[in-house]
């Protein structure tokens, strides 16, 4: 079983939709959790931390379910600039501390 | 916003020949990382450095690779002697000492071994 896994999608969805990714995760010592976008050839560029309790950055609203070992992405209210990829990152535990990402789920949002 | 920046952008090698990826981390971070994604597939993780050491490699991370922090700011990933299958993004990150910061990315430099 992969680390960390997505849905690579596409995700087409009009503009002003609201659209959710989840990412699971198999390592249940799994320490920290973040979600990244990636533009096309660019580097993933933080997009929120997940913390337990959930959290929320404008549109965007971060989950973590630890019993069921997986973080999940909401956007409301989708825009044209939205387009992009979303990578799923986790701290494995606490003996591998480097960030492992999943493939990503690519978005699509579309005029 | 304080960034990590890296050098070069592109860089076009033969099979065979030595390279040097050059990254400069964010000025008060102390975990250095460099990871790497073939065109089209995952970010993957190659190494880990913190303390002036390597904290944590991938099996990716063989031989001939390594990685050095030469001065204050700089950090390099050499390859000894590239190979076609080490033509990808190769990008450096930072982060804080936070348990839980997050990592800081520079834009990559593309390597193409021909």
């Amino acid at each position: 079983r992969k680390e960390v896994e997505q849905d690579p999608g596409p995700f087409n969805v009009p503009e002003g939709a609201t659209v959710a990714f989840n990412c699971t995760y198999s390592n249940s010592a799994s320490q920290s959790f973040f979600w990244y976008r990636q533009d096309c050839r660019k580097e993933p560029k933080l997009l929120m931390s997940v913390y337990s309790s959930g959290n929320e950055d404008g549109r965007f609203t971060a989950q973590l379910n630890r019993a069921s070992q997986y973080i999940s992405l909401l956007i409301r209210d989708s825009k044209l600039s939205d387009s992009a990829t979303y990578l799923c990152a986790v701290v494995p535990d606490t003996g591998r501390r480097a960030l492992t990402f999943g493939s990503g789920t690519r978005l699509q949002v579309q005029p | 916003e304080p960034e990590v920046t890296q050098t070069p952008s592109h860089q076009v090698t033969q099979m065979g020949q030595e390279v040097i990826l050059r990254c400069v981390p964010i000025s008060n971070h102390l975990y250095f990382y460099w990871y790497r994604q073939i065109l089209g597939q995952k970010v993957e993780f190659l190494v880990s450095f913190y303390n002036n050491e390597i904290s944590e490699k991938s099996e990716i991370f063989d031989d001939q690779f390594s990685v050095e922090r030469p001065d204050g700011s700089n950090f390099t990933l050499k390859i000894r002697s590239t190979k076609l299958e080490d033509s990808a993004m190769y990008f450096c990150a930072s982060r804080g000492q936070a348990f839980n910061s997050p990592l800081h990315f520079g834009n990559g430099t593309r390597l193409t071994v021909t």
